[in-house]
């Protein structure tokens, strides 16, 4: 599986918007891009997912690079309920599906 | 509506007994999965089931870790003999199972077991 690289954390200020990035220099033409997060004491939760064109949904937007080596998540306006560690995944067509999970990224908002 | 439901929350054990943890995924959800989270780790996978067929069980660590879904519904983890080492959240997820890979996967809260 193609391994993707985010930073170990990041804060942010209540109500701004928050740009979380993530490498995948190795990604295969059929992988796609998932995001999902997890907040304290409680299992990931999937955000937003992607091949090639960026995404909008109602959790957040998520950005592809031209070359696909590259992707960021952008939370328009960040909460406090937004405090979690979210995690970029590569997911390819061709297993049984299973998320192969990172370190992720701990996103801490600060009011 | 219902989401993944895990059962116990919280499980004690002594080293070297048996437990049970129980998935009961959302209804008509094809795939399941159980991973492993030890604290401060990202969700490891386990093992996957398709209905009642385990498809895939190499995230297993041991023989003694042991799933089942015998009517493709309701699953187990089994682990026998526990040993410290065993101590993390167990967490279980189901997906419709179409289009495996973009399909998104809901997750259950969890299952914290300690081994003392």
């Amino acid at each position: 599986d193609a391994k993707t690289t985010q930073p170990n954390s990041m804060e942010s200020n209540e109500e701004e918007p928050v740009h979380l990035p993530c490498n995948h220099s190795t990604i295969s033409g059929t992988d796609y891009i998932h995001w999902y997060r997890q907040l304290p004491s409680q299992g990931p939760e999937y955000v937003i997912h992607g091949l090639t064109s960026n995404v909008n949904n109602r959790m957040a937007s998520l950005a592809i690079a031209e070359d696909r080596k590259s992707s960021t998540l952008i939370l328009h306006r960040a909460t406090l309920r937004d405090a979690a560690v979210y995690y970029c995944i590569l997911r390819g067509s061709g297993n049984t599906g299973k998320l192969i999970f990172g370190q992720g990224t701990t996103l801490q908002v600060k009011p | 509506g219902a989401g993944v439901s895990q059962s116990p929350r919280y499980k004690v054990a002594k080293r070297g007994q048996d437990v049970a943890l129980r998935c009961d995924p959302i209804s008509g959800h094809v795939s399941l999965f159980w991973y492993q989270q030890a604290l401060g780790q990202g969700p490891e996978f386990l093992t996957y089931f398709q209905n009642e067929a385990q498809l895939d069980k190499s995230g297993l660590p041991s023989d003694r870790f042991f799933a089942e879904r015998p009517e493709g519904s309701v699953s187990t983890l089994k682990i026998q003999r526990t040993q410290q080492e065993d101590s993390a959240v167990y967490l279980c997820a189901s997906s419709t199972g179409q289009h495996s890979y973009n399909s998104p996967l809901h997750f259950g809260n969890g299952t914290r077991l300690t081994v003392t």
